[in-house]
């Protein structure tokens, strides 16, 4: 069975600094991986995704996260947080069973930005 | 193009009592889904649909009903209404499998 674990379910940065968001999976099946944010009051957008291709995958506003199979992390990045990066994160791993629709998400860890 | 949509936006029901959530989508995707969310647990699937005609169930499908007769609209049926189904529930489509899913703005539902 897939699992992800969030570390954190509220980070807090300054304006400016770096954004770490955790996530570690577990998967029986070579996983695809997947970031997503959701605004307050707003469905989910998607940040990036690994599909096995490189290690480092980079998303949209800036983001982003580096595959690690040794140690079964897909870590969310951002160089310098900005205001508007204020949202709630969830990480979803998925594999190749029940027609590729077993997306199973983390907790979610909700990021706020401190002027 | 609108996308994913869903109606209503919030509904109060009453313990029993029976409703259907819509979900529509424009981008001619096979596969959509039924998700609730929860705080603290994150995202979790209730139904899924690959395809007209094909359903099946996720993670939670108990006191959820589906059908899907058309490629554009997946409309998730409560039963009877717990208070334990209070949550926000969002629909999501994609063109294929392990593809990225779009998701609808949500439908807050409260049971009393």
């Amino acid at each position: 069975a897939q699992s992800v674990t969030q570390l954190g379910s509220h980070v807090s940065v300054s304006e400016g600094a770096l954004v770490l968001l955790r996530c570690n999976y577990s998967s029986s099946v070579p996983p695809y991986l997947f970031w997503y944010v959701q605004y307050p009051n707003q469905g989910l957008q998607l940040l990036l995704k690994y599909t096995s291709a490189a290690t480092l995958v980079k998303g949209i506003n800036g983001f982003e996260a580096e595959f690690k199979k040794s140690e079964t992390s897909f870590h969310l990045t951002k160089p310098s947080a900005h205001m508007s990066d204020a949202a709630e994160y969830f990480c979803a791993v998925s594999g190749a069973d029940n027609y590729g629709q077993n997306f199973v998400f983390g907790p979610g860890t909700r990021l706020s930005v401190l002027p | 193009n609108a996308g994913v949509t869903q109606t209503p936006k919030f509904q109060v029901l009453k313990t029993g009592q029976s409703m259907t959530l819509q979900c529509a989508q424009d981008m001619n995707h096979e596969y959509m889904s039924w998700y609730r969310q929860d705080p603290g647990m994150g995202l979790r699937l209730i139904h899924y649909s690959v395809g007209a005609g094909i359903t099946d169930q996720g993670e939670v499908p108990n006191g959820y009903n589906v059908s899907r007769s058309t490629t554009e609209d997946f409309p998730l049926r409560l039963l009877s209404a717990a208070p334990s189904q209070t949550s926000v529930y969002f629909c999501a489509s994609s063109p294929g499998p392990l593809e990225t899913q779009y998701f609808g703005p949500g439908t807050r539902l409260l049971v009393l």
